[in-house]
């Protein structure tokens, strides 16, 4: 029940396209859905966040996009760039208790020029 | 805002030696830290999770003994791998929880990158 489940595994997108990154929970107790971007050899770094009371969340070339209902939550990338080649994750926690974050298993992502 | 280091970023040590590595919020206070380790190509695993001024806790299968933690100041955890061996060599990464950044969010190192021969 505190798994964090994400797909695809791997993703290649032309310059230009729209990666769509999936993650689904059970834990109904999650009320804090970050997203992630780690390049090789270096720490993950924040990209965007979202509450459960809010169904869509945009910063920049980011949105999340949440379902509540059916416990899953995604990540598009508007206008992808080869600069944004990089292995993302998506993770859950439960403010409420220990905020400890619970990561899916991670997405590398290819944008080809 | 919001920076988080550690040292060292890379470590090679000898099988049965100890390492110590450090995490320090930059430009905030961090009542909570939390270490990861990573293996190659794989999810961040949390280890463990660090208040200040407290003893740390630990995830189900996480030696306390051999993975020291103390967070003795606001700013600044340490992890000691102690009698260090091969299969410790991993990518060892930390957080820091900003109470005063939105939702309690937390902002990680850049990881050290542990090789042990």
């Amino acid at each position: 029940q505190q798994q964090v489940k994400q797909s695809p595994q791997s993703l290649i997108v032309q310059k230009g396209g729209i990666p769509i990154i999936n993650c689904a929970y059970e834990n109904t107790a999650f009320d804090y859905f970050p997203w992630y971007q780690q390049f090789p050899g270096k720490g993950p770094a924040l990209l965007i966040a979202i509450r459960p009371d809010v169904s869509e969340k945009k910063e920049g070339r980011f949105t999340i996009s949440f379902n509540k209902s059916a416990k899953q939550f995604s990540l598009h990338i508007m206008d992808s760039q080869p600069g944004d080649s990089a292995t993302y994750f998506c993770a859950a926690a439960n403010g409420g208790a220990t905020n400890k974050l619970i990561f899916g298993t991670g997405t590398l992502l290819a944008v080809q020029p | 805002g919001a920076v988080v280091s550690q040292h060292p970023s890379r470590v090679i040590c000898k099988s049965g030696t100890s390492v110590k590595i450090e995490c320090r919020s930059l430009d905030f206070q961090a009542t909570t830290m939390f270490w990861y380790r990573q293996f190659p190509k794989q999810s961040l695993m949390l280890m463990a999770t660090s208040n200040e001024g407290s003893k740390a806790t630990y995830e189900q299968g996480v030696e306390k003994d051999k993975f020291l933690i103390n967070h003795a100041s606001l700013t600044l955890s340490t992890l000691t791998v102690t009698s260090a061996h091969p299969e410790d060599s991993s990518f060892y990464i930390c957080s820091a929880r900003n109470p005063s950044s939105g939702y309690n969010e937390q902002f990680f190192g850049p990881g050290t990158r542990l090789t042990v021969l």
